[in-house]
């Protein structure tokens, strides 16, 4: 089956310890992006990646971290999480930058205390 | 002024009605338009997308693109229950980035 899995799908944590959220498609797609939703902003991407080894930042990169080392995997570091990266987080990916549509993981809620 | 607007929910309609939707972007560049629906505690799909000035039409579901006013539309009809999602306008200005909206809550009353 064609999809995009997240992991963990929730997580609580607290304030200043390292986490990764790991995001992987098995479609083969070039283009992968970190989004995150919050009430009343909608999604705000984070960081997305055209390839492997090409990254570059979104909207609101601050306090994240990726990596792409291989095609369907690129997970999301938070190197010291604060609480107001307590969000839902989702990982979407498409067949090449600009497709028409994009795939989005089921989500990771994050609460950070 | 944010990249993508769309109007203020919660918007609630009874069954069999027209449903109605609005965004408003600010990049006159942009080029592509996408409706998302995500379902409560799920992730969006793709309903819609549109390219062109004019009216696209897919099942009960129209989007309308004028880009002259920088705005596009969704019109769900016959709206069923299961039409109760937040609906997400997405703007797509380059290949690199899809700008979305904050969404807009719909109900369809039985």
């Amino acid at each position: 089956e064609a999809q995009v899995t997240q992991n963990p799908r929730y997580l609580i944590t607290v304030t200043g310890k390292k986490l990764t959220v790991t995001c992987s498609q098995n479609m083969n797609h070039e283009y992968m992006s970190w989004y995150r939703q919050d009430p009343g902003l909608g999604l705000r991407q984070i960081y997305y990646s055209m390839n492997v080894e090409v990254t570059d930042k979104g909207d609101v990169p601050e306090g994240y971290k990726v990596s792409r080392k291989e095609k369907r995997n690129f997970p999301l570091i938070l190197e010291s999480p604060s609480p107001n990266q307590t969000s839902l987080y989702f990982c979407a990916s498409s067949l090449f930058a600009g497709d028409n549509e994009q795939f989005f993981g089921p989500g990771t809620r994050l609460t950070v205390l | 002024q944010k990249e993508v607007e769309q109007n203020s929910g919660p918007l609630s309609v009874p069954e069999g009605a027209i449903a109605s939707l609005n965004c408003t972007y600010s990049d006159r560049g942009s080029q592509s338009f996408f409706w998302y629906r995500q379902y409560s505690g799920k992730s969006p799909e793709l309903i819609m997308f549109i390219y062109s000035n004019g009216d696209k039409e897919d099942g009960r579901f129209t989007a309308q693109l004028n880009k002259a006013s920088q705005y596009v539309s969704l019109l769900i009809r016959d709206s069923q229950p299961s039409d109760s999602a937040t609906y997400l306008c997405a703007v797509n200005a380059n290949d690199y980035k899809l700008s979305f909206g904050a969404g807009t809550t719909v109900t369809v009353r039985a």
